[in-house]
């Protein structure tokens, strides 16, 4: 089993349209949550990081549920810039982040 | 604007020969990491440095892979011979003191295809 999973996608809405991408990840000593996004052929970046009380930023609001092991990336008002591949990524304290596989989103007019 | 630069940007090789991967990271980062994405398996932690020493090898095929960081301004990642399976794309990236994810720098990439 990988230590991150994510749903695959590719997640086809229309703009304006509201989109969640959820994420399991297996080690419970996990201790640093993010989203990263990944345009094609370009490198990953980050979007934002993952707080346990949950945190927004802007139109983007990301959630932790450490009881169930679960992160979950909601996007509202869904825009064509929005199309990219999303990566779930988790970290236990100091060391190297572990990628999901990333689900894909494509936003269409 | 610092960036994490890495060369080549595409490379198409033979299978047999041998392929150098070059990566410098953000002046001052102190943590460099290589991984390798492909569309199966996803981005994959190949080898980590702290400091130039190799912390975490354990992703990466012994037999033909090698990274090493001669100065803090270089790390590369070789493989020889390179097969058809090791087509993907390898992304450098470096960090300052550890692997939070609200630090760490991806280069553009290498994307290599093996024929």
């Amino acid at each position: 089993r990988k230590e991150v999973e994510q749903d695959p996608g590719p997640f086809n809405v229309p703009e304006g349209a509201t989109v969640a991408f959820n994420c399991t990840y297996s080690n419970s000593a996990s201790q640093s949550f993010f989203w990263y996004r990944q345009d094609c052929r370009k490198e990953p970046k980050l979007l934002m990081s993952v707080y346990s009380s949950g945190n927004e930023d802007g139109r983007f609001t990301a959630q932790l549920n450490r009881a169930s092991q679960y992160i979950s990336l909601l996007i509202r008002d869904s825009k064509l810039s929005d199309s990219a591949t999303y990566l779930c990524v988790v970290s236990s304290g100091n060391t190297p982040l572990v990628f999901g596989k990333g689900t894909r989103l494509s936003v269409i007019a | 604007d610092a960036r994490v630069t890495q060369t080549p940007r595409d490379k198409v090789t033979e299978m047999g020969q041998e392929v150098t991967m070059r990566c410098q990271p953000i002046l001052g980062h102190n943590t460099v990491f290589w991984y390798r994405q492909t569309m199966m398996q996803g981005l994959e932690l190949l080898a980590y440095f702290r400091n130039r020493a190799p912390l975490d090898d354990s992703g990466m095929p012994k037999d033909r892979f090698s990274a090493e960081m001669p100065d803090a301004t270089l790390a590369t990642l070789k493989i020889q011979p390179s097969e058809p399976r090791d087509s993907a794309v390898y992304f450098c990236a470096s960090a300052l003191d550890g692997s939070s994810g609200n630090t760490i720098y991806f280069g553009e990439g290498s994307w290599l295809t093996v024929v």
